[in-house]
């Protein structure tokens, strides 16, 4: 089976601080996807990023990036130069594609928040 | 485009009532599913659908009934809420690609069984 560990329960930095979230995967595919989302306070979820297993090339879109590695199992996320629109709710979610191709399994989610 | 739509958006139910969240997508997606989110625990799947006519159980289906007549509609409902159902629930969809695709969410609904 699989699993999502998301070990940061809530991160709280000041405005223009980097942020860094770990998460964990566990699975015993070769072939899988990982995704991030944000849930801002709102309570949407917005796609950030989808990632398979055969990529471990990281990835930078503007102030968010992704770190990648299989040999720890790890799919961590860092925000560069954090705002306070950053404050959300981010999960990090596996699938495992195939005949399950519609089912995300989450981690518990960290809370940031970002204080002006 | 509407995108995913979740109905209501907040509701109180009684122990033992019934009733059905609704949810709609207009982006001819194949695959619908039903999540619940509760504190410390992330989005736990109860039940999803391939396309109209196929649906199947997920993590956590007990207490839940679904339905897939139609491509767009994808409606979840409770058979005799429990307190235990207190949530909330977020419906998703996504297309058919050969692999996984982002999922697409509705608002939510805040459910609180009393």
């Amino acid at each position: 089976a699989q699993k999502v560990t998301q070990a940061q329960t809530e991160i709280s930095v000041v405005e223009k601080e980097d942020v860094t979230l770990d998460c964990v995967y566990e699975t015993r595919d070769t072939t899988y996807y990982l995704f991030w989302y944000k849930q801002p306070p709102s309570g949407e979820l917005v796609f950030l990023i989808r990632r398979n297993s055969f990529d471990e090339q990281n990835e930078i879109s503007g102030r968010y990036s992704w770190n990648f590695q299989k040999s720890t199992s790890s799919f961590n996320f860092t925000i560069t130069a954090s705002q306070v629109v950053d404050s959300a709710v981010y999960f990090c979610a596996l699938n495992l594609g195939g005949c399950n191709d519609y089912k995300l399994s989450f981690g518990a989610g960290t809370t940031v928040t970002v204080r002006a | 485009n509407a995108g995913v739509t979740q109905t209501p958006k907040f509701q109180v139910l009684k122990t033992g009532q019934s009733m059905t969240l609704q949810c709609a997508q207009d982006m001819n997606h194949e695959y619908m599913s039903w999540y619940r989110q509760d504190p410390g625990m992330g989005l736990r799947l109860i039940h999803y659908s391939v396309g109209a006519g196929i649906t199947d159980q997920g993590e956590v289906p007990n207490g839940y009934n679904v339905s897939r007549s139609t491509t767009e509609d994808f409606p979840l409902r409770l058979l005799s809420a429990a307190p235990s159902q207190t949530s909330v629930y977020f419906c998703a969809s996504s297309y058919e690609a050969g692999w996984p695709t982002e999922a697409f969410f509705g608002q939510g609904t805040r459910l609180t069984v009393v």
